[in-house]
């Protein structure tokens, strides 16, 4: 199947180490996000690709947050330096614009990340 | 102020019957969708229903109605012959403008529990 894929499904860290996760795309879809979701809560977008081209970030985006789609395909999310305050699911959803489904974001299963 | 507002932290519906959850919206953008995604305790994210601005009827997919009320800014999602298996947090979100790609803001979601 052909769903949105994420890497690892979970991950314990100790605060300060660095993670870096991965999302690949249903193949076609041409549109990568990635939101965070806290324990009780919606998600919160943080960053959106069309194509290669990192084209919004949210300011909860911190400079500890890298996030990249080298070739248009898979994106990996970076944190350095990871803090408690990480902790939550990482979202990745993706779609296709100009398709007749092109308003829906599919999802993928999240990585849940613990710091300790 | 908030984006999308769901009041209800907690819904109980007796099984086979029908069951609205509230969704309040705030936006001064002419173009926006509205969504509802259903969120398993497995943690993905399901597209249900989407509905937009200009959308002249009310959205349905199966036993999924919206209810979109514009001028009162709401977006409630009605769901009929409950089961069991719709036990989980539903999401309601909104995306701004006419660019399809652009994020999705979410409510805090509600729990709906379904009795047997």
């Amino acid at each position: 199947d052909t769903g949105v894929s994420q890497d690892p499904r979970h991950k314990i860290t100790k605060r300060g180490q660095n993670v870096t996760f991965r999302c690949d795309p249903i193949s076609e879809h041409n549109r990568l996000y990635w939101y965070r979701q806290t324990l009780g809560q919606g998600p919160e977008f943080l960053t959106y690709f069309q194509n290669e081209a990192q084209l919004e970030k949210s300011r909860l985006l911190s400079d500890r947050f890298s996030a990249e789609r080298p070739k248009g395909s898979f994106s990996t999310l970076e944190i350095q330096r990871t803090e408690q305050g990480d902790s939550a699911m990482y979202l990745c959803a993706s779609s296709q614009r100009g398709t007749s489904t092109d308003n829906e974001q599919f999802f993928g299963p999240g990585t849940r990340l613990t710091v300790l | 102020a908030q984006k999308i507002t769901q009041t209800q932290p907690g819904m109980f519906v007796q099984e086979k019957e029908a069951v609205t959850l509230d969704c309040t919206y705030d936006t001064s953008d002419p173009s926006y969708g509205l969504f509802w995604y259903k969120q398993p305790s497995s943690g993905e994210m399901i597209f249900l229903i989407y509905q937009g601005s200009y959308d002249q009827q009310n959205a349905t997919e199966g036993r999924y109605s919206l209810n979109f009320q514009k001028a009162r800014k709401s977006a409630n999602l009605v769901i009929s012959a409950s089961q069991l298996g719709d036990s989980a947090m539903y999401f309601c979100a909104m995306r701004e403008g006419t660019n399809a790609g652009n994020m999705l803001t979410f409510g805090g979601g509600t729990r709906l529990m379904v009795k047997p």
